[in-house]
C-alpha cells in the first residue's frame, strides 16, 4: 500500500522568504505525485503534478517541486512567498486500483502542511 | 474548466437525522469520490464510484452509504448522523489520475 508523509505539520515564514514543504512517499510501482493547495474554507486546487519526464515540475503561483526517486521525495518549493500563499498544502501519490474490471487512479494523501506567511 | 459543485457549504444537523450531501460534476468523468477531512489526518476516502450505480468502499465507509443514479451526480448519505461525523466533506471527480475537487461541505452534527 502507498503512503505519504509530510514532514512538517506547520511552517511559518516571513513574506518574500523562500520556503520548502517536505513530502516523502512509499510506493512499489510507477509513481505519480501531486501537490494540492487548500485556501481557508475552500476545496483542494491542483498546484502541480509529476506523471513522467523531467523531475523538476513547475506549477501555478510560482511553485515548483522536484521528484527524487532515490530519496522517495517530492518536496515543494517557492523562492519568495506572499501573504496570499497562506494555506494548507497536501502531497498525494496516485496508485492504480481496480474496480469493476476497470482501472482508476486512487489518491493517498499526506496529513497536510499549514503554511503561514507573516508580513 | 472542470467544475465540481456541492449542494451546501455549511450544514448543521441533529444526532440521528438522515443527511444527504450532493455532488455534481460537469465534465462527464467516470469516477467520483467522497472524502472526509479532519485536522491532522489529511483526506480519507469514504466511498467512490466508477460508473453509474457502481460503488466501492474506501478506507472509512462505516456509517455512510452512497448513491449514483446519474453519471454527473454522486450523493453521500449519513443514515443516522452522529457527532463523530462532524467534519469537512469533499467530493472529487476524475477521468484517470488527476482528481478535481468541489468546495467542500462543513457538516456539524449536534
Amino acid at each position: 500500500a502507498q503512503s505519504v508523509t509530510q514532514l512538517d505539520s506547520q511552517v511559518p515564514v516571513f513574506e518574500e522568504a523562500p520556503v520548502e514543504l517536505r513530502c516523502n512517499y512509499s510506493s512499489s510501482v510507477s509513481v505519480y505525485l501531486f501537490w494540492y493547495v487548500q485556501y481557508p474554507n475552500q476545496g483542494l486546487q491542483l498546484l502541480l503534478k509529476y506523471l513522467s519526464g523531467s523531475t523538476l515540475v513547475k506549477g501555478i503561483n510560482g511553485f515548483e517541486a522536484e521528484f527524487n526517486k532515490s530519496q522517495t521525495s517530492f518536496h515543494l518549493r517557492k523562492p519568495s512567498v506572499h501573504i496570499s500563499d497562506t494555506a494548507e498544502y497536501f502531497c498525494a501519490v496516485s496508485d492504480l486500483a481496480n474496480a469493476g474490471g476497470t482501472s482508476y487512479g486512487k489518491l493517498t494523501f499526506g496529513q497536510g502542511t499549514i503554511l503561514t506567511v507573516h508580513p | 474548466d472542470v467544475k465540481v459543485t456541492q449542494s451546501s457549504r455549511y450544514l448543521v444537523k441533529r444526532t440521528g437525522e438522515k443527511v444527504f450531501l450532493e455532488c455534481v460534476q460537469d465534465m462527464d468523468h467516470e469516477n467520483m469520490f467522497w472524502y472526509r477531512q479532519d485536522p491532522g489526518l489529511g483526506l480519507r476516502l469514504i466511498y467512490f464510484s466508477y460508473d453509474v450505480k457502481m460503488k466501492e468502499k474506501g478506507d472509512i465507509p462505516e456509517g455512510y452509504s452512497v448513491s449514483r443514479e446519474k453519471k454527473e451526480r454522486f450523493s453521500l448519505i449519513l443514515e443516522s448522523a452522529s457527532t463523530n461525523q462532524t467534519s469537512m466533506y469533499l467530493c472529487a471527480s476524475s477521468m484517470f489520475r488527476e482528481q478535481y475537487f468541489g468546495p467542500g461541505t462543513r457538516l456539524t452534527v449536534t
